[in-house]
C-alpha cells in the first residue's frame, strides 16, 4: 500500500532534550516535506527536499533541521526543542512537478513542556 | 504568491450535493487550482486538482470559471465521511511545491 508513515505519532518531551521525528514513503517520490499545523496558523511548511542531499528552507525553518540521505526517508531533528515547538507535525511526499498530489503522513503531534 | 479566499463554513445534509466556492481573481495563467482536504485527526488528503477545463474523478468535480478567477468543487452526493475542512490552493509552475492551505471551508454534513 502507497503510504506515508510518521514515528513517533504521539510525543511529550522536556525542553532542550533533543528528539526526531521519522517520516519514510514507499512510493519513490522525489519530492519531501514538513508542515506544522497550529490553531489559528493552518499547516505552514518548515523545509522541504527536491530529492537526495538536497534539503531548502521553508517559512518557519527556525528550531529545526532535516536530513535526506535516502529517497525514502526525510527525519525531523530538533536539537533543542522549546514550548512553541508544541504542534502537530506532518510530513508530504510527491512526485516533482505543481500537477502531482501531495500525500501526506497521519501526523505527529509533540508536546514540549 | 495568488491568493485564495473560501467560505469560513457551509453546511450540507447527507447526500445532498455540496458545492464549494473558492475565488482567486489574482491567479496567473500557469497556477494549477488544487483541492485538499482534511478529515477530522488526520493528515491533508488532496481531493482534485486542474488547469483550464472542468475535471471528474471518484471523489468529486472541479467547475473552473472561464476566466480562471474561480472555482467550484463539487461533492456529488454528500456522506457524513465528507465531514472536513476543504482547501482550495493555487500552485505555480516555478515555486508550486509548498501547498499554502490557508484556512479553507468547514463542510458540516448533518444526517
Amino acid at each position: 500500500e502507497a503510504q506515508v508513515t510518521q514515528n513517533p505519532r504521539y510525543l511529550i518531551t522536556v525542553t532542550g532534550k533533543k528528539l526526531t521525528v521519522t517520516c519514510s514513503q514507499n512510493m519513490n517520490h522525489e519530492y519531501m516535506s514538513w508542515y506544522r499545523q497550529d490553531p489559528g496558523l493552518g499547516l505552514r511548511q518548515i523545509y522541504y527536499s527536491m530529492n537526495v542531499e538536497v534539503t531548502d528552507k521553508g517559512d518557519v525553518p527556525e528550531g529545526y533541521k532535516v536530513s535526506r540521505k535516502e529517497k525514502r526517508n526525510f527525519p525531523l531533528i530538533l536539537e533543542s526543542p522549546s514550548p512553541n515547538q508544541t504542534s502537530l507535525y506532518f510530513c508530504a511526499s510527491s512526485f516533482k512537478g505543481q500537477k502531482n498530489e501531495q500525500y501526506f503522513g497521519p501526523g505527529t503531534r509533540l508536546t514540549v513542556t | 504568491d495568488a491568493k485564495t479566499t473560501q467560505p469560513n463554513s457551509m453546511e450540507s445534509n447527507e447526500e445532498e450535493p455540496v458545492h464549494l466556492p473558492c475565488n482567486h481573481s489574482t491567479i496567473s495563467g500557469t497556477d494549477y487550482i488544487h483541492w485538499y482536504r482534511q478529515l477530522p485527526s488526520q493528515g491533508p488528503e488532496y481531493v482534485i486538482h486542474g488547469l483550464t477545463s472542468n475535471v471528474n474523478n471518484r471523489m468529486a468535480s472541479l467547475a473552473i470559471a472561464e476566466d480562471r478567477k474561480s472555482s467550484t468543487l463539487i461533492l456529488h452526493r454528500a456522506t457524513l465521511r465528507d465531514a472536513a475542512v476543504y482547501y482550495c490552493i493555487l500552485r505555480d509552475a516555478l515555486t508550486g511545491y509548498a501547498l499554502n492551505f490557508g484556512k479553507g471551508t468547514s463542510l458540516l454534513v448533518t444526517p
